[in-house]
């Protein structure tokens, strides 16, 4: 069974400083991950996926994700964050192998990111 | 157009009513999903719709009934809720093609409140 796990339910960081938001990953085959940002009462955005290729995946709004696959890592990183980075962001694993018929997309627990000014 | 859209937004429903959600895309997309999202968890997946045909049930009571009346549109039909079926319920799409990977888009959600 696919899982990922986010270890900090909440991440705090002054504005300007980097970001990261830490997911690790357990699967039976290859890898498909993403990351969502979820701002409050609203629904998920995407915003970048790793599937093959380059370990550094560059995704929207500035946020770029680093897939390590010795430490079944997906850590989500912005060089300098803003205050509007501050929302709830979801780590996800989709069902590999590919299914013709429907695919799951399964949720780690969320991270609450909180950017002071 | 890369929008998923939701209605209602907000939905007020007593236990012995009848009720539908409404989801609609047109980004051509052959794959449509129902999510339950409780506050503050992640969503979970309740339905999937590849091709107009259910594909996944993941073991939803059936007092929540999915209808894909065509690859635009996705309803889900809501009769004898109770308090705990009170949550955001979000629609997804994704265009699923079967030989990649794609992701999905989520619409606003509907925040259903059951008294």
């Amino acid at each position: 069974a696919q899982s990922v796990a986010q270890p900090e339910d909440q991440v705090n960081v002054a504005e300007g400083n980097p970001l990261t938001v830490k997911c690790t990953y357990s699967v039976s085959g290859n890898p498909y991950l993403f990351w969502y940002v979820q701002y409050p009462n609203r629904g998920l955005q995407f915003l970048l996926k790793y599937i093959t290729g380059d370990n550094l995946v560059k995704g929207s709004y500035g946020f770029e994700a680093e897939f390590n696959k010795s430490q079944t890592s997906f850590h989500l990183k912005k060089p300098s964050a803003l205050v509007s980075d501050s929302a709830l962001y979801f780590c996800a694993v989709r069902d590999f192998p590919i299914k013709a018929a429907g695919n799951k997309l399964t949720f780690g627990g969320g991270t609450r990111v909180l950017v002071k000014p | 157009d890369t929008e998923v859209t939701q209605t209602p937004k907000h939905l007020v429903m007593g236990m012995t009513n009848k009720k539908s959600l409404k989801c609609e895309q047109h980004m051509g997309h052959r794959a449509m999903y129902w999510y339950k999202q409780k506050a503050k968890k992640p969503p979970e997946l309740m339905f999937v719709y590849s091709y107009e045909k259910l594909s996944i049930n993941e073991s939803v009571p059936s007092r929540f009934s999915p209808e894909c009346p065509n690859s635009s549109l996705l309803n889900l039909h809501l009769h004898a809720l109770q308090p705990e079926d009170s949550a955001l319920y979000l629609c997804a799409s994704s265009q699923e093609t079967g030989s990649r990977v794609d992701e999905q888009f989520f619409g606003p959600g509907t925040r259903l409140t059951v008294l």
